[in-house]
This record gives C-alpha cells, structure tokens and sequence, in this order.
C-alpha cells in the first residue's frame, strides 16, 4: 500500500488561474480531508469528504471548493488564484469520521501563484 | 474558538539532554489532543495521542487541564529525534494545528 497519494507534486499557476489538485487515500479509508499549509505555518483545515458530501469546512472562501468520487479519492479545486494560495496542499486520510480514526498525510501539492 | 500554540518555533539541545516541546490550547471542553512529527523529507506522522497515555520513541505528553497544555518531553534526546513538531487539537477528525516547533538534537 502506497499509502495516500497526491498529483501533482508541484505545480506553477498564474494570478486568476483555476488550478485542482489530486488525491487517493490509502487503501480502506473513506475519509478525506484537505489542508493549507502556508510557508512556517502549521496546516490549517480547509474541508472534509465522507460519503461523497461536504462534511466539515474551516475558514476558506468558496473559491475553494473540492468533490469525492465513489472509489473515495477527492479532488480540491481553487478558481482566481490570489498570490496568497501559494502553499503546500495536505491531503489526509482516515477510516471514518470519528476523532480515534488515525488520520494519514500525503506528500503535499506545492502549488506557486507568480 | 479552539487554539493551539507552540511558544517556540525553534529548539535546539544535545544529544542526551532533555527536551520539552511546549503546547497550549484553547478549548471549551474536555479535549482530546495529539503530537504530529514530521522528520527531513518526511510525510507528517502522528507521534502520540493523549488518551493512549503511551510513550512513543521515549516520548511522553501529558495533558494538564489546569494549565491548558500538553507539552511533549523526553529524558535524553538523540540525534534521530530532530524533526518538526506540531501540536493538534482535533474536532471530530478536523485537525487544528499549532505553528510547530523545529527540533535540533545536536551532536
């Protein structure tokens, strides 16, 4: 098991792009959630999927929005892109929804907004 | 709102020192808080949670509900230890994090 993958691994977008960012979670997780995590700062949340639907959501406007797929692998998709998106994009995964799940991180998306 | 805070964003000691990582937090509630550690070139990995009241690669945490902390610690660090250290605070399985704390073990 691969554990939880992300594509790509870096990607360079321009201010006002659209840009979606991938993710599969390891194998017998149905939950996936999505974080920021901006350059000396820790990541912060910006949503969750379970069972194909929105579950939790931080503090991220809606151009920041994200989708899962029946097989459970997820998608994050941010449209305008400020020169403030530029981050590293955590994706994690987990067996469910309660706090005793263990939640597994990938590698990251490093994503540049110039 | 939930907080976290990690007072320190760089630490540095011996090998064979002690070493204390330092989390507050901010909840209204009895909390269930974690360790997180990410070693160089490294996915993020939880170290240890508070409930299970284990201790993982000789690290311990314990929670202290009068203080509001959850400060990490080990009796004698080794090099293998240098990482970065995040503190989190978890709302059903959401995740809030603390800023992190750099840990150098030195030689």
């Amino acid at each position: 098991d691969a554990g939880v993958t992300q594509s790509p691994t870096h990607l360079i977008k321009t201010r006002g792009q659209q840009v979606t960012l991938r993710c599969s979670p390891k194998s017998g997780h149905d939950t996936v959630s999505w974080y920021q995590q901006a350059l000396g700062q820790g990541p912060q949340f910006i949503f969750q999927y379970y069972e194909e639907e929105e579950r939790q959501r931080g503090n991220f406007p809606d151009r920041f929005s994200g989708h899962q797929f029946p097989n459970y692998s997820s998608e994050l998709n941010v449209n305008a892109l400020l020169l403030g998106d530029s981050a590293l994009y955590l994706c994690a995964s987990s067996g469910g929804l309660a706090v005793s799940y263990e939640q597994y991180f990938g590698p990251g998306t490093r994503l540049t907004v110039t | 709102a939930q907080r976290v805070t990690q007072p320190e964003k760089l630490l540095s000691v011996f090998k064979g020192a002690p070493v204390e990582l330092k989390c507050n937090y901010s909840y209204s509630g009895s909390p269930e808080l974690f360790w997180y550690v990410q070693y160089s070139r490294q996915r993020l990995q939880l170290l240890l949670r508070h409930i299970s009241r284990e201790s993982i690669k000789g690290f311990t945490a314990d929670l202290n509900k009068g203080e509001t902390s959850f400060h990490l610690k080990k009796p004698f660090a080794q090099e293998e230890d240098s990482a970065m250290y995040y503190c989190a605070l978890p709302q059903g399985s959401r995740l809030t994090f603390g800023e992190g704390t750099q840990l150098t073990v030195n030689p």
